[in-house]
C-alpha cells in the first residue's frame, strides 16, 4: 500500500459541468474524510465517513456536492452544476477511528479549475 | 534561528541555521496536533504529531513543543536544508470526530 490515492490529479471543467474526483485511501483506514483547499489557505473539512457511513458534513458542502463511501472502501466526491467558485484542491485524507503516529495521511489531491 | 507566527506569511532562513515555526490554536479541547510540511501541487505531508498529555515530542530533525496553558504550539528545525522550504500548517484535533482544523500556514523560505 503505497498511501492515499487520488485520481484525477487536475481536471478542467466548463462552469454548469459536473465532475467526480475518486479517493482510495490506506486500505486498513477506517475513516476518509474530505477537505477543500484554497490558495495561500490551509485546508477546509468537508465531510468524512467511518466504514461506510457518513458521519458529519461542513456547511461548506453545500447541495450542489455529494460523496459515497458504497462499500467502505474508495470514495467519490461529485460536483454537480460546477461554478467558478468550485476551483480548488480536492484533498482526501484516511486515518484510524482514533488517529495515532502517522496515522491521519493525506493523498496529493485533485486541482479542480472551472472555467 | 529565527521565530515567527503564523500571521506573517513568509519565514526566510539561512540554510544550516535552526528554523523555529510558531501557532496559536484556538481550542482549549484540542487533544492532538499535527504538523505538516506541503510542498506546491501536492497534498501535505505528516511531519510530527503531539498529544495534549505531552509538552514536547522530538523526530529526526524536528521537534514539537506544545503549551497547554497559553495554546501555543512550536515547530522546530534544527539544521534547515533546502529541501525544507515548503508551506508549513499546524493542524488541531477535538475528541472523537477527528477532524483537523488548520491554520493558514507559513511559507518557510530556504537562503542557500
Amino acid at each position: 500500500d503505497t498511501g492515499v490515492s487520488q485520481d484525477p490529479r487536475h481536471k478542467i471543467t466548463k462552469r454548469g459541468q459536473n465532475v467526480t474526483f475518486r479517493c482510495d485511501p490506506i486500505s486498513e483506514h477506517n475513516r476518509l474524510y474530505w477537505y477543500r483547499q484554497t490558495l495561500g489557505q490551509g485546508p477546509e473539512f468537508l465531510t468524512y465517513f467511518q466504514n461506510e457511513a457518513q458521519l458529519e458534513k461542513s456547511r461548506l458542502l453545500s447541495d450542489r456536492f455529494s460523496a459515497e463511501r458504497p462499500k467502505g472502501s474508495f470514495s467519490t466526491l461529485e460536483i454537480q452544476r460546477t461554478e467558478q467558485g468550485d476551483s480548488a484542491m480536492y484533498l482526501c485524507a484516511s486515518s484510524l477511528v482514533t488517529p495515532s503516529t502517522d496515522g491521519y495521511t493525506f493523498g496529493s489531491g485533485t486541482r479542480l479549475t472551472v472555467v | 534561528g529565527e521565530s515567527v507566527g503564523l500571521h506573517l506569511p513568509t519565514l526566510s532562513v539561512q540554510e544550516g541555521d535552526n528554523s523555529i515555526i510558531n501557532c496559536a490554536y484556538s481550542n482549549s479541547a484540542s487533544d492532538y496536533f499535527i504538523w505538516y510540511k506541503q510542498e506546491s501541487g501536492k497534498g501535505p505531508q505528516f511531519i510530527i504529531d503531539i498529544r495534549s498529555n505531552m509538552d514536547k515530542r522530538q523526530g529526526q530533525r524536528v521537534t514539537v513543543l506544545l503549551n497547554k496553558t497559553v495554546k501555543h504550539l512550536s515547530l522546530q528545525i534544527a539544521a534547515t536544508q533546502p529541501g525544507d522550504s515548503a508551506v508549513y500548517f499546524c493542524a488541531e484535533n477535538t475528541g472523537a470526530n477527528s477532524k483537523l482544523t488548520f491554520g493558514k500556514g507559513i511559507t518557510l523560505s530556504v537562503r542557500p
